[in-house]
């Protein structure tokens, strides 16, 4: 079956601009991550859905950072006012249920450039 | 922030040998569970162990936990020049649904 996608696959903003970023979980998959993984670094928590709710958004750094599944399925990051140090590769996950307790499945993840 | 910490931070051996990997984290989990990243970009789930588990095996992997020194291991057997990736190890924690994940392991696997 399909798995975890996520588009753009790649993109090149510039700084103080604005861009969306989309998930497509697992079909039937209710929880819903995002991580963040900085070069050398491992992936590190944002935020989790279950359902359609955020359950748990204590990992966004600031106000800028803000996600939504209004569907409780396709999931969109959304960071507004971008900044250099935003660069990185977004992660999304999905699990059939509650994490922390089950595998979390992966996509390709969104690498994002901020010029 | 991040919990695990791998050791060590890059490993380099030839195909045919053992790969071992190790991770250490602070806190009380509930699992442990080993990811696979080639050239940075998704993440494949390897195995999970509980934290009830002591020792799980998956084909050529072969994973320990011990949660009173708090660490666990990842054992790659005969050893792939297909093997070569970064390694993570990933806690789940108490009543948290994220994952922490370490800084990870670089494996080379020179054919």
């Amino acid at each position: 079956g399909a798995g975890v996608s996520q588009t753009p696959s790649n993109k090149v903003t510039e700084k103080g601009k604005y861009v969306e970023l989309r998930c497509d979980p697992i079909s039937g998959h209710t929880a819903l991550y995002w991580y963040r993984q900085s070069l050398g670094q491992g992936p590190e928590f944002l935020i989790y859905f279950q359902g359609t709710g955020a359950a748990d958004d204590s990992g966004l750094p600031n106000d800028r950072f803000f996600a939504v599944r209004p569907e409780g399925s396709v999931s969109t990051l959304k960071i507004q006012r971008t900044e250099r140090g935003d660069s990185a590769v977004y992660l999304c996950a999905s699990s059939p249920t509650r994490a922390g307790k089950e595998t979390q499945y992966f996509g390709p993840g969104t690498r994002l450039l901020v010029l | 922030s991040q919990q695990g910490e791998e050791d060590p931070q890059a490993l380099s051996i030839q195909e045919g040998e053992n790969a071992t990997m190790n991770c250490s984290y602070k806190t009380s989990i509930n699992n442990l569970q080993w990811y696979r990243q080639n050239s940075g970009r998704g993440l494949v789930h390897l195995i999970l162990i509980r934290s009830n588990e002591r020792e799980k095996h998956s084909g050529r992997l072969r994973v320990t936990l011990d949660t009173s020194k708090k660490s666990s291991s990842l054992l790659i057997t005969a050893s792939r020049a297909a093997d070569t990736a970064s390694y993570f190890c990933a806690t789940g924690q108490g009543g948290s649904e994220k994952l922490v994940f370490g800084k990870g392991t670089k494996l080379t696997v020179n054919p």
